[in-house]
């Protein structure tokens, strides 16, 4: 069925970096532009990043700018968030999401989520 | 950046309300607004896109309206599974943004 799956999350040491990854399935994933949304701990959705259907354009939230980097691997149908420098206030459950389809501006209303993968920044 | 301030934070109301929340963009983003709803331990949910059209699937009872700076989430008639929290998103430009969330409760 059409899901998108991630994995990768974790109990990290602030100052370290992981890289979690989110597999789509049963869809046309490189015709998809790709985000990824975190959700700290009883708090609200917070838009973090966005990779264009065929990874070109990158845009990002200016509390991650420099620190996240998000690409895919069409491929393998695969998106990745790579998270440097990571804070106590990193903690939340990262969800990856599509995005509007080629031919339409990356940065658009999101239809499909994933179920998320919960990273904790904590010494 | 643009803000999106969602009101109320919280709605009780009632199965058979009518029920509206509001969110207020801190400049023009046009029609560009999703509404989503999300239940606890899930994913968020696209219920309304472009400002007002309903997303395949999504009963009618749920619609959207406005431009420009301020836009409507309306629920003709709340049924049981309605009780949930819902976010608006903006995106236009660049980046996106969501709303603070309105949490719906049974009174």
């Amino acid at each position: 069925q059409v899901q998108l799956v991630e994995s990768g999350g974790g109990v990290v040491q602030p100052g370290t970096s992981l890289t979690i990854s989110c597999v789509g399935s049963g869809f046309t994933f490189n015709k998809y532009s790709m985000h990824w949304v975190r959700q700290a701990p009883g708090q609200g959705l917070e838009w973090l990043a966005v990779t264009s259907y065929d990874g070109y354009n990158q845009y990002y939230a200016n509390s991650v700018k420099g620190r996240f980097a998000i690409s895919r691997d069409n491929s393998k149908n695969t998106l990745f968030l790579q998270m440097d420098s990571l804070r106590s206030d990193d903690t939340a459950l990262y969800y990856c999401a599509r995005g509007p389809p080629m031919g339409y501006y990356e940065v658009g209303n999101l239809d499909l989520w994933g179920q998320g993968t919960l990273v904790t920044v904590s010494s | 950046d643009i803000q999106m301030t969602q009101s109320p934070s919280t709605l009780s109301a009632s199965v058979g309300d009518r029920v509206t929340v509001t969110c207020r963009a801190s400049q023009n983003i046009d029609t560009w607004v999703a509404w989503y709803q999300q239940k606890p331990g899930k994913a968020p949910k696209l219920l309304i896109h472009k400002a007002s059209s309903l997303q395949t699937g999504v009963p009618s009872r749920f619609s959207g309206s406005g431009s420009g700076t301020e836009f409507t989430l309306t629920i003709s008639s709340l049924q049981p599974d309605d009780f949930a929290t819902y976010y608006c998103q903006q995106y236009t430009g660049d980046y996106s943004t969501f709303g603070q969330g309105t949490k719906l409760e049974i009174k």
